[in-house]
């Protein structure tokens, strides 16, 4: 069973830091392209970062570009998502989702998200 | 970027009723598009893919369609389970984008 469970999460003051973390098991983790995806309080999901395939290559939102950075370590199943210079408009639950199949950006698992908080 | 617009932002409808909801991207995004279901407090779930085919598991009331620029979601007869928010996605280029959702509530 697929099942990615996300950690990190927390308040921050704006110009703060947070890692999130994304554990993933049931499938062969380094041979999926993966994305992080967040949804502001009462508001529609955006797409924030993301690997575009198995080998490494990256892409990030406009509004995170410069800020975040995503990385993946294939020995310890995980997806990262280095947040720095938080602002209030980041807040959001983070979700960590999994590519249907490298080359198709659309996802078929999502974890249950983390809440990250920017707030002075 | 592609910008994806849903409409309607929420619909009413009951039981048993056939129900359809658009997505209109900016651009031609073939079919590269995906429908999700998401409830309150849950994370989305896949329904469509390549804006016709049905994810494995999911009820065939549920059906995609169109291709270019526009696309429609049907449910054919409204069930319960089925009160929730819809979303489409292109994944035709990066950045990835998402509707502004359609919110569908019980008349």
């Amino acid at each position: 069973e697929v099942q990615l469970l996300e950690s990190g999460g927390g308040s921050v003051h704006p110009g703060g830091s947070l890692r999130l973390s994304c554990v993933a098991s049931g499938f062969t983790f380094s041979s999926y392209a993966m994305s992080w995806v967040r949804q502001a309080p009462g508001k529609g999901l955006e797409w924030v970062s993301g690997f575009r395939d198995s080998g490494g290559t990256t892409s990030y939102a406009d509004s995170v570009k410069g800020r975040f950075t995503i990385s993946r370590d294939n020995s310890k199943n995980t997806l990262y998502l280095q947040m720095n210079s938080l602002r209030a408009e980041d807040t959001a639950i983070y979700y960590c989702a999994k590519v249907i199949v490298t080359g198709n950006s659309l996802f078929d698992y999502w974890g249950r998200g983390a809440l990250v908080t920017v707030a002075s | 970027d592609i910008q994806m617009t849903q409409s309607p932002s929420t619909l009413s409808a009951s039981v048993g009723d056939r129900v359809t909801i658009t997505c209109r991207a900016s651009q031609s995004i073939s079919s590269w598009l995906a429908w999700y279901q998401q409830k309150p407090g849950k994370a989305p779930k896949l329904l469509i893919y390549k804006a016709s085919s049905l994810e494995s598991g999911v009820p065939s009331r549920f059906s995609g369609s169109g291709s270019g620029t526009e696309f429609t979601l049907t449910i054919s007869s409204l069930q319960p389970d089925d009160f929730a928010t819809y979303y489409c996605q292109q994944y035709e280029a990066y950045p990835l984008t998402f509707g502004g959702g359609t919110k569908v509530e019980i008349k």
